[in-house]
C-alpha cells in the first residue's frame, strides 16, 4: 500500500471549517483513500472514503486531487468535538494499517 | 446494531499470567482485526481473520500471543505468559467483504501488566 504524508497537528477555530491535509504521491490506480478519527482513548471511528471522486457524507467531504496524489479531508464547522487525531490510510488489500496521523485540536 | 464488543475493558495482571482478550464482530462481518496501541508504536495491525480463517499474523509480536476465531461471532487474543510490555490498549475491528466499506473498532481493552 501507498505512504501518506500528514502535518503532525493542526489548530481550528471552533464553527470554522478543518482542512485536514494528506499527501500520498504513490498511490496506484487500484487504492482508495480513507479517513478514520480517534477521539482520546476511544477506538478510531471511520469517516470517509473515496477512490477518484469527491465525496461527502455526514460527517466530512473529501477531496481528492485529479491526479489523485493527495487529498484534502474537509470538516465544514468544527465543533470542540471534532479534537481528536486524524488519519489519512490508503489501501487496495483488505489490511488498514495506521500511521501517525494529525492531532486537530478546535479550539473556541 | 451493537456494534463491536470487547471484553474486558479493563484487565490488570502480573507477569508470567495468561491473558485473554476478547471480541464479538458486528454480525455479517466477515472480516476480523486486532490491533495493539501504544504511545511509542502507534497502532499496529496484529492480525486478522476472513470467515474465521487467519489470513496475515505477520504482525503478532512473537510466540507468547495466538489469536483464535472459533466462529463467526467470537474471537480470543491470547498472551501466555504476559509481560510488562505487553502493556497496551488492544482493539478489535470488523468489516464486510463487500465492497469498499470502512472497519468499524469496538471500545477497546486496556491492558496493564505489572
Amino acid at each position: 500500500d501507498a505512504k501518506t504524508t500528514q502535518p503532525t497537528s493542526m489548530d481550528c477555530a471552533e464553527g470554522r471549517a478543518a482542512n485536514l491535509p494528506c499527501n500520498h504521491s504513490t498511490i496506484s490506480g487500484n487504492e482508495y483513500v480513507y479517513w478514520y478519527r480517534q477521539i482520546h482513548s476511544q477506538g478510531p471511528q471511520y469517516i470517509i472514503h473515496g477512490l477518484k471522486n469527491n465525496e461527502t457524507n455526514e460527517m466530512a467531504s473529501l477531496i481528492i486531487t485529479e491526479d489523485r496524489k493527495s487529498s484534502t479531508l474537509i470538516l465544514p464547522h468544527a465543533t470542540l468535538r471534532d479534537t481528536a487525531v486524524y488519519y489519512c490510510i490508503v489501501r487496495a488489500m483488505r489490511d488498514m494499517r495506521f500511521g501517525a496521523g494529525t492531532r486537530l485540536t478546535v479550539k473556541p | 446494531d451493537a456494534g463491536v464488543i470487547q471484553s474486558p475493558r479493563h484487565e490488570v495482571t502480573e507477569m508470567g499470567q495468561e491473558v485473554t482478550l476478547r471480541c464479538k464482530p458486528i454480525s455479517g462481518h466477515d472480516y476480523l482485526f486486532w490491533y495493539r496501541q501504544t504511545m511509542m508504536r502507534g497502532l499496529e495491525l496484529l492480525i486478522y481473520f476472513n470467515n474465521n480463517v487467519p489470513i496475515d499474523d505477520s504482525g503478532m509480536p512473537e510466540d507468547r500471543f495466538s489469536a483464535k476465531m472459533p466462529n463467526a461471532s467470537f474471537s480470543t487474543l491470547k498472551i501466555q505468559p504476559s509481560e510488562p510490555r505487553d502493556s497496551a490498549v488492544y482493539f478489535c475491528a470488523s468489516t464486510t467483504g463487500t465492497g469498499s466499506a470502512g472497519y468499524t473498532f469496538g471500545s477497546g481493552t486496556r491492558l496493564t501488566v505489572v
